[in-house]
């Protein structure tokens, strides 16, 4: 079946440093593969998608690129912050239908100091 | 539009008795999902709707917990009795297609 394994955490890391988080998938065909984001006290946020192999998604400075040959999707920032402290999720999703649930990696925990 | 409403957002209950989680999805959304999220277990999916009909309660723990969805406009998860072992925080999600939008979920301390 499909799954989804995110690095293990927690990161710290410090203002103004690259941020690298990997995300490396098992699925059979094409799903899509979304970042989420949950912020102390919060639910889920959808921070980027893409949809099929070699698209990139961006938003708020994070990027990351599905890459079919390796199966994976890393999260990237060139320059994070304090207020992006949080957990983030990579996840798989199968579209619409009965398998329109997503697959959720574990999480990792980052946090960003001064 | 207000997002996914949750209700109550905390919860403090003691063992053995109901506790009833709502959920109003976002206008639109044919998609519902119940989530739970603890430190030990992470996020896991519990059971999720289409059109108000349940299509995979393969995640409910156990029969004490059911979930409903009569309109297309609430759904509820409800614990009966619950258990300390049942302390967590749920979220509901609901979505469009494929992308999920989360709720600000349920706080829920059982005694």
């Amino acid at each position: 079946g499909d799954s989804v394994t995110q690095m293990e955490g927690p990161v710290t890391l410090s203002e103004e440093a690259f941020l690298t988080i990997n995300c490396t998938y098992t699925a059979t065909g094409y799903p899509s593969l979304f970042w989420y984001v949950q912020y102390p006290g919060e639910g889920l946020q959808l921070l980027l998608k893409a949809t099929k192999a070699d698209d990139k998604g961006s938003n708020k400075g994070f990027e990351a690129t599905y890459r079919k040959e390796t199966t994976s999707f890393h999260l990237e920032k060139g320059s994070v912050q304090v207020s992006d402290s949080a957990v983030y999720f990579c996840a798989l999703g199968r579209g619409t239908g009965a398998n329109s649930k997503l697959t959720f990696g574990k999480g990792i925990t980052l946090s960003v100091r001064p | 539009d207000a997002g996914v409403i949750q209700s109550p957002r905390h919860e403090v209950t003691e063992m053995g008795q109901e506790v009833t989680l709502r959920c109003k999805p976002i206008s639109g959304h044919d998609y519902l999902f119940w989530y739970r999220q603890t430190m030990m277990r992470g996020l896991e999916l519990l059971i999720y709707f289409n059109n108000n009909v349940p299509i995979d309660d393969s995640g409910m723990p156990e029969d004490r917990f059911s979930a409903k969805m009569p309109n297309a406009s609430f759904s509820t998860l409800k614990i009966q009795p619950s258990e300390p072992r049942d302390s967590a925080v749920y979220f509901c999600a609901t979505s469009p297609g494929e992308t999920q939008y989360f709720g600000p979920g349920t706080r829920l301390l059982v005694l």
